[in-house]
């Protein structure tokens, strides 16, 4: 079964710096889905961001981006500018192209510090 | 689209009565999850359906709970009868046939068992 791991609970950075939020998978697979996740205080699970594992290419979304090391099995989130919305939890997913479910990691804590 | 709709918002209930949490999917949507999310165990998939069928439950806790998908704009999860360990956020999400565009959730019902 594939296993996602956020090795850190909870991350700090002053506003307008650059933070980057760790995550590694298990998978036997070589095909599959990657995900970030945000949940604010508000408690909305919000997509940030997503990656194809047969794409090289990291994604890129505004301010956020993705560092994909496919045999390392890492995928690792860097935001860029961090502006104090950024605070929330950061959730990681792994999604097998050939299941529904989404596993995901047990969650980054981002504090932004003005 | 006015996206994942779950109600109630909030739940307060006593100990050994009867809950049920409702959620209408994205329409064109063909798979809904249930999903309970706690400090101490993070986000864990209760059941999921597809095409209304329930694929897999092994994640529901015990007997007491129960999921239905009668038709493809409405779920419930019950919970009879309820006990304080219950207490948690339940997400909905649903998520159409393409894995790379993940699930989108739901507000969650925050469920407080006393």
């Amino acid at each position: 079964a594939q296993t996602v791991t956020q090795s850190q609970p909870e991350m700090s950075v002053q506003e307008a710096e650059t933070v980057t939020l760790s995550c590694t998978y298990d998978t036997s697979e070589s095909d599959y889905y990657l995900f970030w996740y945000k949940q604010p205080p508000s408690r909305q699970m919000i997509l940030v961001i997503r990656q194809e594992a047969y794409k090289q290419q990291n994604a890129t979304e505004n301010r956020f981006s993705v560092n994909f090391q496919k045999a390392a099995k890492s995928f690792s989130l860097k935001i860029s500018d961090s502006q104090l919305g950024d605070a929330a939890m950061y959730f990681c997913a792994y999604r097998s192209p050939r299941a529904q479910k989404l596993v995901f990691g047990q969650g980054t804590r981002l504090t932004i510090n003005p | 689209d006015a996206g994942v709709i779950q109600s109630p918002r909030h739940e307060v209930t006593e100990m050994g009565q009867e809950v049920t949490l409702r959620c209408k999917p994205i329409s064109g949507h063909n798979s809904l999850f249930w999903y309970r999310q706690t400090m101490m165990r993070g986000l864990e998939l209760l059941i999921y359906f597809n095409n209304n069928v329930p694929i897999d439950d092994s994640g529901m806790p015990e007997d007491r709970f129960s999921a239905k998908m009668p038709n493809a704009s409405f779920s419930t999860l019950k919970i009879q009868p309820s006990e304080p360990r219950d207490s948690a956020v339940y997400f909905c999400a649903s998520s159409g046939t393409r894995g790379l565009y993940g699930y989108t959730f739901g507000s969650g019902t925050r469920l407080t068992v006393v």
